[in-house]
């Protein structure tokens, strides 16, 4: 039974086009949620961390927010190099500090 | 600071031959966590450490062994390897308290070991 479920799975955007990428979670009682990017044949990179219902948070051309059972990650009027896979992991409360759960990911691709 | 670092990159091994996958942070982080990644799975825990001579297993600990001797480091080996255990494996790091509060903090991953097993 997945934890987190990321949709959709792919996404293709042509430049300038703003979207958003879905992390639902089913844990019960949240820690922390975190969205990373990775990169082909790269680690996954740290891109935010939310802690509670209402939070926000932006770099650049992202934005991540979170609701009592879901999170989104806004790209708004993607490049090109925003292409990557977008990770979702969730810590529970209850679990070990540390011990993250993953999502399948979300492959964007934004095309010129 | 280097981060997390992770050797070798790249691995070829036979059926049924040992090696470990070595992984280092120098951050002094307490949490230490070892994924694979597999094509349509995400990334699956397979052990992690809390702490010098603290492991405990994650979600798919088979085949698989652990020790933490010394806060840095963190290396995972492989018993006798097989064909499902043809995967990429990252290492991550995170530190987990501040001022005693337990504030869950972001685990930063080492460029990863891409390991074939034929």
């Amino acid at each position: 039974e997945d934890q987190v479920t990321q949709s959709p799975e792919a996404l293709r955007l042509q430049e300038g086009e703003s979207s958003s990428l879905n992390c639902s979670y089913t844990v019960s009682g949240l820690r922390g949620l975190f969205w990373y990017r990775q990169d082909p044949g790269k680690g996954p990179e740290f891109l935010f961390t939310l802690y509670s219902a209402g939070e926000e948070k932006e770099k650049e051309r992202l934005k991540a927010t979170l609701t009592k059972k879901e999170s989104f990650l806004h790209i708004t009027a993607p490049k090109p190099e925003d292409s990557a896979t977008y990770l979702c992991a969730v810590q529970a409360r209850g679990s070990t500090l540390g011990r993250l759960y993953f999502g399948r990911g979300t492959q964007l691709t934004v095309w010129p | 600071n280097a981060g997390v670092t992770q050797t070798p990159k790249f691995q070829v091994l036979k059926t049924g031959q040992s090696m470990t996958l070595q992984c280092a942070q120098d951050m002094n982080h307490e949490y230490m966590s070892w994924y694979r990644q597999d094509p349509g799975m995400g990334l699956r825990l397979i052990h992690y450490s809390v702490g010098a001579g603290i492991t405990d297993q994650g979600e798919v600990p088979n085949g698989y062994n652990v020790s933490r001797s010394t806060t840095e480091d963190f290396p995972l080996r492989l018993l006798s390897a097989a064909p499902s255990q043809t995967s990429v494996y990252f290492c991550a790091s995170s530190s987990g308290t501040s001022g005693g509060a337990e504030i869950s903090y972001e685990q930063y991953f080492g460029p990863g070991t891409r390991l074939t097993v034929t």
